[in-house]
């Protein structure tokens, strides 16, 4: 069966400092892979996605993530945070098949210090 | 992209009351949406798929009886939850997009039920 595994609930940077957020997965091929972002009071919003080719991802607000097939992981990463990105966010896979079914993971809370 | 709204935003209700969700694509015509449910600290789960026209698809697990899904519009899906109870308590989103795994999912707001 198709997981998401973030293994950071909590993290805190300060402003400016460079973030990576972990994502792993479990899935039988090739998945669809997204980061979501959740502002409170906000909708989630689609922050990037991998689906195939280029493994390095570019996404808006200056994130990207980079899949690797060995790790099963993708990971977000953000060379230098504001302090507007805190906020939750959320790794998720999609199943292939024509059926769009997200998987999300437990979410991982980022926390920004001036 | 694509609005998503929700209403109402937060509701409390009493245990045994019956409460609905409104789901509105407000500038795209979905034949799907998908309502998730998410609680506190926890993820998003899935609860089923709403199609336009025709009986909504349920995950396994949720009780179709108790969260009843009408899609009578390509614009609006919405989610009862009948006969309330306390663990109902929760935050649920829908969502409006393409049906397939590439398609790009718009997210509501996001509705806080509460039950007393």
């Amino acid at each position: 069966a198709q997981s998401v595994t973030q293994p950071d609930i909590h993290i805190t940077v300060s402003e400016g400092a460079s973030l990576e957020l972990r994502c792993n997965y479990s899935y039988g091929a090739t998945p669809y892979l997204f980061w979501y972002v959740q502002s409170p009071g906000q909708g989630l919003q689609l922050l990037l996605k991998y689906f195939s080719g280029d493994t390095l991802v570019q996404g808006i607000k200056g994130f990207e993530a980079e899949f690797k097939r060995s790790q099963s992981s993708f990971n977000l990463r953000k060379p230098s945070v504001h302090w507007s990105d805190a906020a939750e966010y959320f790794c998720a896979v999609g199943a292939h098949g024509g059926y769009n079914k997200l998987i999300f993971g437990a979410g991982t809370r980022l926390a920004v210090h001036p | 992209g694509a609005v998503v709204s929700q209403h109402p935003s937060r509701v409390i209700c009493k245990s045994g009351t019956s409460v609905k969700i409104e789901c509105r694509s407000l500038d795209f015509q979905a034949t799907t949406m998908f309502w998730y449910r998410q609680f506190p600290k926890k993820s998003l789960m899935l609860m089923a798929t709403s199609n336009e026209g025709s009986k909504a698809t349920y995950e396994q697990g949720v009780e179709k009886d108790k969260f009843l899904i009408n899609h009578a519009s390509l614009t609006l899906s919405t989610l009862t939850v009948t006969s309330a109870h306390p663990e109902d308590s929760s935050f649920y989103i829908c969502t409006s997009g393409g049906k397939l795994s590439t398609d790009t999912q718009y997210f509501g707001p996001g509705t806080r039920l509460t039950v007393l």
